[in-house]
């Protein structure tokens, strides 16, 4: 049980087009979903909080309309990258929280932005 | 802000070696979570701890949460080349609308040599 599922895994484009990465739950609801982003070799950094039917929750930093958030469902939420550039090149992944406190995490999605 | 410490950020070990990871947190925790990355890969959850002291094994892995609920430990026996990947630790954020919001350690990146 708790399968996360993201898509796509790899996504490579041109500066200045926008990229949306999905996440979903597959057998259970998620009322919350987060979004880390990931340097090599270094830790998770969160980047916003996802509640399903209400705005998201974003970290200190982080650009609300750089990073647009969407949970439309208790099984979907989505992470655009608006205008992406170089410097937005980066391992983005979701993680859904279940009933108790662990979080179940999608397998991540790799953008290159050329 | 909560903070939580892992040491150490490296570790190589020859196979059959033991390996510990240490975790300390400024803040008391209610729980605190153990994850694995392998490389290339996304955070796969481990364990939960939620009692003071508590000792959870899992085969060649032992885990431990201190007795003031601030520090854990990860200790593997005898270690294989499958455990290579990186170990994190990561506590809730406290507060009533964190939404279970987790902190997560620096992780420590274990390098197992054959």
């Amino acid at each position: 049980g708790a399968v996360v599922s993201q898509h796509p895994s790899r996504v490579i484009c041109k500066s200045g087009t926008s990229v949306k990465i999905e996440c979903r739950s597959l057998d259970f609801q998620a009322t919350t979903m987060f979004w880390y982003r990931q340097f090599p070799k270094q830790s998770l950094m969160l980047m916003a909080t996802s509640n399903e039917g209400s705005k998201a929750t974003y970290e200190q930093g982080v650009e609300k309309d750089k990073f647009l958030i969407n949970h439309a469902s208790l099984t979907l939420s989505t992470l655009t990258v608006t205008s992406a550039h170089p410097e937005d090149s980066s391992f983005y992944i979701c993680s859904a929280r279940s009933l108790g406190q662990a979080q179940y995490f999608g397998a991540g999605t790799r953008l290159s932005v050329l | 802000g909560q903070q939580v410490m892992q040491i150490p950020q490296y570790q190589h070990v020859q196979e059959g070696e033991d390996f510990t990871t240490y975790c300390n947190s400024s803040t008391t925790l209610s729980n605190i979570q153990w994850y694995k990355q392998r490389p290339g890969g996304h955070p796969v959850f481990l364990i939960q701890l939620v009692k003071s002291g508590e000792v959870k094994k899992q085969k060649r892995l032992t885990f431990q949460f201190g007795e003031a609920k601030k520090n854990s430990s990860l200790h593997i026996t005898a270690t294989q080349t499958t455990d290579v990947g990186t170990y994190f630790c990561a506590g809730p954020n406290a507060g009533g609308t964190s939404y279970g919001k987790l902190t997560f350690g620096q992780g420590t990146i274990l390098t197992v040599h054959p």
